[in-house]
């Protein structure tokens, strides 16, 4: 089977500019988590959706935005890019239910310059 | 709010020799406890979780924690360690207040370094 998978896995922006990564979860999960990762950082989370609905939020400014699709895949935008967003973004996947555990892509390494 | 301490950002042990990570963790609920590895440029990796069940829990490659409710500490312990454990060791939390994996809080990683 596989995990869950994410694009691009390297990207490169300029300060100001807009960027979209994606990721598609195991099959049968229907909750869909993003994580911000900083060098040197542990995960931070930023938003949990399932059944395409925002579910939990993290501390993160409204220039972070997600949304998730019929099939359960799903989108996290970036607006008005700033040095500091320049990170390794981790998409998890599990299924519904209290303390299920999530399963992580490789993640998509964005860098701002 | 919920929240994680490792101690320790790196630990340095020799191959053959125990592993003891620390990880306390606050939280104003019943927690869900996990640990996760990561190696070089990938993801994160599950090694076991806690849900309530038996405090002391095994995961793979031979790790294992127990839950001590009375100190909040979820500390993770292998007896011997291999080379191939060296990576970034991550304990995080979650209060499942809602549906599916929840939001977890990590802590800040300890890196794990075997000696020959």
């Amino acid at each position: 089977d596989a995990g869950v998978t994410q694009s691009p896995t390297h990207l490169i922006k300029t300060r100001g500019q807009q960027v979209t990564l994606r990721c598609s979860p195991i099959s049968g999960h229907k909750s869909v988590s993003w994580y911000q990762q900083v060098l040197g950082q542990g995960p931070q989370f930023i938003f949990q959706y399932y059944e395409k609905e925002e579910r939990g939020r993290g501390n993160f400014p409204d220039r972070f935005s997600a949304r998730q699709f019929p099939n359960y895949s799903s989108e996290l935008n970036v607006n008005a890019l700033l040095l500091g967003d320049s990170a390794l973004y981790l998409c998890a996947s599990s299924k519904i239910g209290t303390g299920e555990e999530a399963f992580f892509g490789q993640g998509t390494r964005l860098t701002v310059v | 709010a919920q929240s994680v301490t490792q101690l320790g950002s790196h630990v340095s042990v020799s191959e053959g020799a125990l592993v003891l990570l620390r990880c306390n963790y606050s939280s104003s609920v019943p927690p869900y406890l996990f640990w996760y590895v990561q190696y070089p440029n990938q993801g994160l990796q599950l090694l076991l979780k806690y849900t309530s069940a038996a405090t002391l829990v095994k995961g793979i490659n031979g790790f294992e924690a127990e839950f001590k409710k009375s100190e909040t500490s979820f500390h993770l312990t292998k007896p011997s360690a291999h080379m191939s454990d060296a990576a970034e060791y991550f304990c995080a939390v979650s209060e499942g207040t809602g549906g599916g994996a929840d939001g977890l809080t990590f802590g800040k990683g300890t890196h794990l370094i075997i000696q020959p």
